[in-house]
């Protein structure tokens, strides 16, 4: 049964810092990965999927790694701003057969001015 | 695209009455998922559709629950009789399968159901 795993749970830095935050499952048989943002009170907005094919995905400010021999994937955030204040899931689709997305719990980011 | 349109946005409900909860997915989409969210278990599946067939319903919690895709632009998920325990944030998302990995999902904004 894929686990997927999220730390820190809670991290808060001060505006301006390059930060990484740490997406571990416990399969390594997966099609993709997801990174989503969720503000408070809000839904959850799409920021990288990368394929299983792939390494990394770059956005903007937002680079995520993956690396499916050890069950990880980083997302690294660069020059932090108050804006990139949320909570980060990851998500995980295996290759089961299904179309099933896994999330973490989430690491809760608190960027300060 | 508007993107997943839920409504209503917020529920406020009485312990025993029926609540219907609606999404519309993103057109082409072939995929769609009920997602639940508490402070407590985070992001919980629900169930998933694909091509309005529902796929896998294990993550019902019990009889009380149930969800229907009559067409591909409409799905519900209905309570009856709805508990208190149910308030949570409900969550619609849609996406394209594919053998390549597909596209990921797209969520909607959620519907947050307090039961009194």
């Amino acid at each position: 049964k894929q686990e997927v795993t999220q730390i820190p749970a809670a991290l808060s830095v001060p505006e301006g810092e390059n930060l990484v935050l740490n997406c571990s499952f416990t399969d390594s048989a997966i099609y993709n990965l997801q990174w989503f943002r969720q503000d408070p009170g809000k839904g959850l907005t799409s920021l990288l999927l990368i394929q299983s094919s792939q390494r990394e995905q770059t956005s903007g400010r937002l680079n995520a790694s993956l690396d499916k021999s050890s069950g990880r994937s980083t997302l690294y955030i660069a020059a932090s701003q108050p804006g990139d204040s949320a909570t980060y899931l990851c998500a995980v689709r295996g290759t089961s057969g299904t179309y099933k997305y896994i999330f973490g719990t989430g690491t809760r980011l608190k960027v300060l001015a | 695209d508007a993107g997943v349109i839920q409504s209503p946005r917020h529920e406020v409900t009485e312990m025993g009455q029926e609540v219907t909860l609606r999404c519309k997915p993103i057109s082409g989409h072939d995929y769609l998922f009920w997602y639940r969210q508490t402070m407590m278990r985070g992001l919980e599946l629900l169930i998933y559709f694909n091509n309005n067939v529902p796929i896998d319903d294990s993550g019902m919690p019990e009889d009380r629950f149930s969800a229907k895709m009559p067409n591909a632009s409409f799905s519900t998920l209905k309570i009856q009789p709805s508990e208190p325990r149910d308030s949570a944030v409900y969550f619609c998302a849609s996406g394209i399968g594919g053998t390549g990995g597909g596209t990921g999902y797209t969520f909607g904004s959620g519907t947050r159901l307090t039961v009194v």
